[in-house]
């Protein structure tokens, strides 16, 4: 089956600690993207990619870092910077059409980031 | 700016009821809008979605939506709700590559 696994599913943070969430996507969409909710906000989009290689700024990038090295991969590194980082973050994933107008997207089952 | 607005934070509804969630969207061009619903720790699971064409759009679960250009709304309906309805739903407003506006959601609850 196609689809967007993300993992852990639970991820707790310590002070100063980064940490990475993981997003893999076999659909063989081109697109993926990193969003982040908290109650009552909806979803804010941290960053984007289009292409491997190449990754965007969202809305509320700072004290978040990517990379996109594989087609399939976009990681999500919450670094120490992140002073409030505790949400719940699902990964996304489009086609990419050529007209380069908003494709579908897609959502992973999400990772919940907790402080300690 | 795009916007997208739902009025409603949480619904509450008998199952068997009808359903009508409102969504409310400002934008200057034609808008690709989507609805999409999540259960509770889950993610997103696309409902339906409006591109062009015919203004009432059907989609998985029994939902449909209707486009209403001179209303600027995008509400999704259920003429019948089951008790696994119970979710979170989220309007969706693309207004162009990589513009992607989402509605704050509402919070649906389905009583016995």
């Amino acid at each position: 089956d196609g689809g967007i696994t993300q993992s852990p599913k639970y991820l707790f943070r310590k002070e100063g600690q980064n940490v990475t969430l993981s997003c893999e996507q076999n659909l063989n969409h081109d697109a993926m993207y990193w969003y982040r909710q908290d109650p009552g906000q909806g979803l804010r989009l941290i960053y984007y990619s289009q292409i491997v290689n190449d990754f965007q700024k969202g809305d509320i990038a700072e004290g978040y870092s990517v990379s996109r090295e594989k087609k399939e991969s976009f990681p999500l590194t919450v670094t120490s910077a992140q002073k409030n980082p505790t949400a719940f973050y699902l990964c996304a994933s489009s086609i990419m059409g050529r007209r380069q107008i908003q494709e579908t997207q897609y959502f992973g089952p999400g990772t919940r980031l907790l402080v300690l | 700016a795009q916007s997208v607005t739902q009025p409603d934070i949480h619904i509450t509804v008998s199952e068997g009821a009808s359903l009508e969630l409102r969504c409310n969207y400002s934008y200057g061009a034609t808008p690709y809008l989507f609805w999409y619903v999540q259960s509770p720790g889950q993610g997103l699971q696309l409902l339906l979605k409006y591109f062009s064409g015919d203004t009432l759009v059907q989609g998985i679960k029994g939902f449909e939506a209707e486009f209403k250009r001179s209303q600027s709304s995008f509400n999704l309906r259920k003429p019948s709700v089951h008790w696994s309805d119970a979710a979170e739903y989220f309007c969706v407003l693309s207004g162009g590559y990589q513009k992607v506006t989402f509605g704050t959601g509402t919070k649906l609850q389905v009583i016995p």
